[in-house]
């Protein structure tokens, strides 16, 4: 299957500060990606669904200003978590899709002290 | 709207043994496809089996197949000889296809049942 890298894997920071993910899809273009976040023992949450070139669209109750997606190229889309704060430390999953198949990033394991 | 349904949330069984996970979904669409993702402790999604609605023939990989169907809204997964290493978290999905022709159309989101919690026991 396709591959999609997801980093960094972990990252821990402080509060207020601010936290890039990286989602790449490495042996495809991918103009529709996905980022997810996912609560423990819990089922995947769609955040918000970016295509590339345009502005991503956010799931009802997630603060885009919180959670900026960029989508800049068919194989990179980027998550930035602004001005963290402990309650968002979660994990976050990407995923692009390959025309009607989804492949996912490992994840990353945001902690906010 | 549509949904996706797994009643058992834990399941055991023993290695080399046969499982069956259950999935219903609830949809008005007629063109979709599905899901079986499985997330090992590692906690990637790895894409386990799929099956088009339009496809009649229930999809097999390997150990995995399923047993799709269509009229009672009904999408189980069947491990075969299961293995150590099928412990997971199994999440059924579903995807809307938009469109009336058959490889055409676009894509809805996938949506995801809760999931089943598979453990294999030596």
């Amino acid at each position: 299957g396709a591959v999609v890298s997801q980093h960094p894997s972990r990252v821990i920071c402080k509060s207020g500060t601010s936290v890039k993910i990286e989602c790449r899809s490495l042996d495809f273009q991918a103009t529709t990606m996905f980022w997810y976040r996912q609560f423990p023992k819990q089922s995947l949450m769609l955040m918000a669904t970016s295509n590339e070139g345009s502005k991503a669209t956010y799931e009802q109750g997630v603060e885009k200003d919180k959670f900026l997606i960029n989508h800049a190229s068919l194989t990179l889309s980027t998550l930035t978590v602004t001005s963290a704060h402990p309650e968002d430390s979660s994990f976050y999953i990407c995923s692009a899709r390959d025309w009607r198949i989804q492949y996912f990033g490992a994840g990353t394991r945001l902690s906010v002290l | 709207a549509q949904t996706v349904t797994q009643s058992q949330p834990e399941m055991s069984v023993q290695e080399a043994e046969t499982v069956t996970l259950s999935c219903t979904y609830d949809t008005s669409e007629n063109n979709y496809y599905l899901f079986w993702y499985k997330q090992p402790p590692s906690r990637q999604m790895i894409l386990v089996i799929r099956q088009e609605a339009y496809k009649q023939q229930n999809a097999t990989e390997n150990r995995f197949s399923v047993n799709f169907q269509k009229a009672a809204k009904s999408f189980s997964l069947k491990i075969s000889d299961s293995q150590l290493g099928d412990t997971a978290m199994y999440f059924c999905a579903f995807m809307k296809i938009e469109g009336l022709t058959v490889g055409g159309g676009s894509q809805g989101n996938l949506i995801f049942g809760k999931g089943t919690k598979l453990s294999v026991k030596p």
